[in-house]
């Protein structure tokens, strides 16, 4: 079946404006992770819903970063006001519930701040 | 709080020869650990993961590892490499609170396999 998918790959964005990056998670899993990777860095955990909430946001760096998932299924990861520290790899992760269930990565989006 | 730390930013060995990739870790509690592996312009892939039951952990692709309390160890290993097991590795923990996965990655460690 379709795996976890991320649009866009790459997003090239200048400093200061807003930008929007999309997860599709695996079809019926009710767990989601945001994480971002820095170049030469392992994932940092950013966020993680189950179902429609959030429920440990913890890891966002700031109140620039915020996400939402309305129905329970995509995800959008927002960012307002980028700045050039942002530029890093972000990715999607789902799982069928949470617990230590398996969590499959989607390929990530790329995203450069100018 | 949870922490991962993987020796060797690269590791390169020859094709057939042993892969020894090296973590550890510092956890208050019995660990989750996982291996994942990320070839170019890819998602992560899950190698193996530990969740208390058998310490020897066999994964995907010829892999395996050995989960050590006493070292705080979870190093993998595969007895022959092969040119496609070229990537980076990152070793996590779970920090498993309130029933959900916050994974705790390592910095990687990039597998150079060459002929």
């Amino acid at each position: 079946g379709a795996g976890v998918s991320q649009t866009p790959s790459n997003k090239v964005t200048e400093k200061g404006k807003y930008v929007e990056l999309r997860c599709d998670p695996i079809s019926g899993h009710t767990a989601l992770y945001w994480y971002r990777q820095s170049l030469g860095q392992g994932p940092e955990f950013l966020i993680y819903f189950q179902g429609t909430g959030a429920a440990d946001d913890s890891g966002l760096p700031n109140d620039r970063f915020f996400a939402v998932r309305p129905e329970g299924s995509v995800s959008t990861l927002k960012i307002q006001r980028t700045e050039r520290g942002d530029s890093a790899v972000y990715l999607c992760a789902s799982s069928l519930k949470g617990d230590t269930d398996t969590q499959y990565f989607g390929p990530g989006t790329r995203l450069t701040v100018l | 709080a949870q922490s991962v730390t993987q020796l060797g930013s690269h590791v390169s060995v020859s094709e057939g020869a042993l892969v020894l990739l090296r973590c550890n870790y510092s956890s208050s509690v019995p660990p989750y650990l996982f291996w994942y592996v990320q070839y170019p312009n890819q998602g992560l892939q899950l190698l193996l993961k530990y969740t208390s039951a058998a310490t020897l952990v066999k994964g995907i692709n010829g892999f395996e590892a050995e989960f050590k309390k006493s070292e705080t160890s979870f190093h993998l290993t595969k007895p022959s490499a092969h040119m496609s097991d070229a990537a980076e590795y990152f070793c996590a923990v779970s920090e498993k609170t309130g029933g959900y996965n916050k994974l705790i990655f390592g910095a990687g460690t990039r597998l150079a396999v060459h002929p």
